[in-house]
């Protein structure tokens, strides 16, 4: 079965700086993909990011992109110019076929 | 935002009731997916429907059970309500394709 680690329960970031959210997972597969999901106090789950497994280049949307280092098993998160609208529970999620797999979360403080 | 919407926001039920929760999906996506998610926790897997069939099952008893409609939205039954079941339920919506699902606001169940 596949597992997705997030070892960071709780990370701050001062406002316009930069932070990195960690995620690791064990897979079997060789064809997968990897999401960043943020949910805000509301409890809407909000797709920030996805990647490919396929693709070797580390997707980007606008503040945010992913270090994928598939032999590794790691898809980290990097928010660049963190802004107070960013704090959230961050979750790393894999997927193959139907369903998402998540991880526990991170939860994201920034000071302003 | 996302296209995907769910009713109630909130409902409370006693133990023992049958509870049904409902989804509509996105415009022109063909898959619906439901997900358990208990307080501090990721959510949990606990089936996808596609083409008004059940297209995979997470670790959830056969209580809990689920329909797709021809306007691709979807229902989720809980018979037989135990405390454990209180969480907040969320419905994805996505293409069987793209592997991408994108969720609606939740509902929040609580069982006393």
């Amino acid at each position: 079965a596949q597992t997705v680690t997030q070892s960071q329960p709780e990370m701050s970031v001062q406002e316009a700086e930069t932070v990195t959210l960690s995620c690791t997972y064990d897979t079997s597969e060789s064809d997968y993909y990897l999401f960043w999901y943020k949910q805000p106090p509301s409890r809407q789950m909000i797709l920030v990011i996805r990647q490919e497994a396929y693709k070797q280049q580390n997707a980007t949307e606008n503040r945010f992109s992913v270090n994928f280092q598939k032999a590794a098993k790691s898809f980290s998160l990097k928010i660049s110019d963190s802004q107070l609208g960013d704090a959230a529970m961050y979750f790393c999620a894999y997927n193959r076929g139907s369903r998402l797999t998540f991880g526990e979360g991170t939860q994201l403080t920034v000071n302003p | 935002e996302t296209g995907v919407t769910q009713s109630p926001t909130h409902l409370i039920k006693t133990r023992g009731q049958q509870v049904t929760l409902r989804c509509s999906s996105q415009s022109g996506h063909n898959t619906v997916s439901w997900y358990q998610q208990a307080l501090g926790q990721g959510p949990q897997f606990i089936f996808q429907y596609y083409r008004e069939e059940e297209n995979g099952r997470g670790n959830f008893p056969p209580r809990f059970s689920g329909l797709q409609f021809p306007n691709y939205s979807s229902e989720l039954n809980v018979n037989a309500l135990e405390l454990d079941d209180s969480a907040l339920y969320l419905c994805a919506s996505g293409d069987y394709e793209q592997e991408t699902q994108y969720f609606g606001p939740g509902t929040r169940l609580l069982v006393l």
